[in-house]
Formats: C-alpha cells, structure tokens, sequence
C-alpha cells in the first residue's frame, strides 16, 4: 500500500511556536497533497506539491518534497490557536484514488 | 451555498437497521467518493463513482450500497447495521479521478453513525 505515514501522532506547541510535521511514502509519486480536519468537521485540502517541486509556500505553511527519501514535510509558521486539528498527507495509488495517512494531530497552547 | 453536503449529520440507530446517508456537490465534479474514518482518525476509501458509473468499491461488505442517481448525488445505503459500523462517514468530490489528476478534493462535513 501506498499509504503515507505521518509523524508524530502527536504535536503540543505553544502559541506563535512553529510546527513541523513529517510524512513518508513507499512508493515514487507524481504529487503529494497536505489536508487539514477541525475537530467534528470534513477535510480541507491545504497544497498540493509535484514530484518535479521541492518545496511550495502558502501562507504561513510551507511543505518540501524530497523524493529521494520519499518524504514530506509541512512546515506552519507563527502558530495560531485556530491552527489546532489534524493534518493529514495524501498520495496517489493506481490511477483511481489517493490514500490518506493517519495524521498528525496537532494542538496549540495559549 | 455548501460546496459539498451532507444529511444526516448524525444517525443513531439499533443493531439490524437499515440507513441511509445522502451527499449532494454543487461544485460541477464528475467524480465522488464515500470514505470511511474511524475511531483513530483513520480515513479509509469506501467507494468512487465516476459520472454515475461506480469505480472504486474497496472491498466494503455488500452491505453497504452506494447510488448516485446523478453525477452531482451519492447516496449510501447500509443494510443490518452492526456494531463496528460506527464511524464518521464522509462525502468527498473532485473535479477528476484523484490518482492521475492532481485535482482537489473537497469534502462534506462528515455523518458520524453510532450504532447501538
């Protein structure tokens, strides 16, 4: 399986801190997509990073790429309370369907 | 204007029932899909159907049964409910096939199933 595997399970940080999060992949891909779930809500997409990019910025969230070591990492800056949920990686599997990692669930102290 | 909804939001119901979820997209996509997330958080690809034709049934009991009477509509209907049914289910639409495509998807905002 393709499946992306998040790390940590688990993040705490203090307000204004930076979090980063890691995903790992098993096999080659063209795009890689980071996800973002608010507690009781439905999955946001956040960015989508191509096989061909190294590293993309949106905001205060920046994600690198390094298909030699299968990996991704999503970087969020200057953290906020409303940064608080779970994000997940997403990679494509056969021609049909991404799959989604576990997600690393992140939690932003006041 | 909810891009893609949802109804019910929760369902509770006994063992043995029959239930249905109903999702609608207003987006124009010609693909949706039905996923699974458990306990963990999990999220687990149920079913894709691709302008009304069905793509992906990821060995889900036949049990469960999706239906898209149209490309804008995906329903699922699950038969005798059992325990391990509970989860959060959620509605997710894209513009294409994800896999190939590198197009989004969106997603409603989840019908948690307890079942009791």
């Amino acid at each position: 399986s393709q499946q992306g595997e998040e790390d940590p399970q688990a993040l705490s940080i203090q307000e204004g801190e930076n979090a980063t999060m890691n995903c790992s992949y098993k096999t080659s891909i063209n795009n890689l997509q980071w996800y973002r779930q608010n507690s009781g809500r439905g999955l946001v997409h956040l960015i989508l990073i191509r096989s061909n990019e190294r590293e993309k910025h949106s905001g205060r969230l920046r994600v690198t790429l390094d298909t030699s070591k299968k990996s991704s990492s999503l970087l969020i800056t200057a953290s906020r309370a409303a940064d608080t949920a779970s994000y997940f990686c997403a990679t494509p599997e056969g021609d049909d369907k991404i799959i989604f990692g576990k997600g690393t669930r992140l939690h932003i102290l006041p | 204007d909810t891009a893609v909804s949802q109804t019910p939001k929760y369902l509770v119901t006994q063992m043995g029932n029959d239930k249905s979820i109903k999702c609608e997209q207003n987006l124009g996509h010609d693909t949706m899909y039905w996923y699974k997330q458990d306990s963990k958080k999990f999220l687990k690809i149920m079913f894709s159907y691709n302008n009304k034709e069905l793509i992906i049934n990821e060995t889900v009991p036949n049990r469960f049964s999706p239906k898209s009477p149209d490309k804008a509509h995906l329903n699922l209907h699950i038969n005798s409910l059992e325990l391990g049914d509970s989860a959060v289910y959620f509605c997710a639409s894209s513009l294409r096939l994800a896999g190939p495509s590198t197009d989004t998807q969106y997603f409603g905002p989840g019908t948690r199933l307890t079942v009791l």
